[in-house]
């Protein structure tokens, strides 16, 4: 199974900073052929399902705010949240799609200082 | 608009099996995939399984040893997903979530949780 390893466990960051959660695969998730990276970022706000709201390492679903951006490739990945604002306070998990089983990190809690 | 509603809470005793369903609405559910994921209590997710629409194939992850079956009755617009001989670290909340496609592993809509709790 791939083991995905976020750090820091928790975060706490004040409003309008910047925010950085990382994430390591114990393998590639780098696809050669399509040169497309199979991680995506889900966010649980308290009491709610996660939602997926980055995917393909650094592509944003439709809706979600220019103030989130993912970047990386291969093994390492890098969730920023820039200007953090109130609705931001959440657990944020990274996803390997790239092989069956569907594997996520530990979770990263951020929450306002 | 798309809709997926899950039975409600069930308690069971340690050996025994449970079965949660997952009834879609605003939507063709033989045209998208389904994955069942689990959240234990204060933990991170963890995948079960799916089913691809695409092939009608079922994959489940092999952590569950055989324990886990996924079952589609289009009939009823209902997926289901049947854990047997439950422990108590089976207590967790249960989510169906539809890939975006119909052999996709990205996912968009989730139902909103069965809590399975074991307990004797």
């Amino acid at each position: 199974d791939i083991v995905m390893t976020q750090s820091p466990d928790s975060l706490a960051v004040s409003l309008g900073e910047r925010a950085t959660i990382s994430c390591r695969s114990s393998q590639s998730l780098l696809k050669s052929s399509n040169n497309k990276n199979y991680l995506a970022w889900f966010q649980q706000r308290p009491g709610q399902p996660p939602k997926m709201f980055i995917s393909w390492a650094s592509t944003r679903e439709s809706g979600v705010p220019d103030r989130f951006s993912g970047s990386g490739s291969g093994t390492d990945f890098t969730l920023t949240i820039s200007g953090l604002q109130p609705e931001d306070v959440a657990v944020y998990y990274c996803q390997q799609y790239w092989s069956a089983p569907i594997t996520f990190g530990q979770g990263t809690r951020l929450e306002i200082k | 608009q798309v809709q997926l509603v899950q039975s409600g809470a069930e308690v069971k005793n340690p050996g025994a099996s449970v079965k949660v369903s997952c009834r879609a609405s605003g939507y063709t559910l033989s045209y998208y995939a389904m994955h069942w994921v689990r959240q234990a209590p204060g933990q991170s997710l963890e995948w079960m399984g799916w089913i691809n629409s695409l092939n009608g194939n079922k994959e489940y992850s092999q952590r569950f040893q055989g324990r886990v079956t996924i079952t589609r009755d289009i009939s009823a617009s209902t997926d289901y997903v049947e854990l047997s001989s439950l422990t108590s670290e089976d207590t967790a909340l249960y989510y169906c979530v539809r890939g975006i496609g119909s052999d996709s592993w990205l996912w968009d809509y989730w139902g909103q949780g069965t809590l399975v709790t074991v307990s004797s």
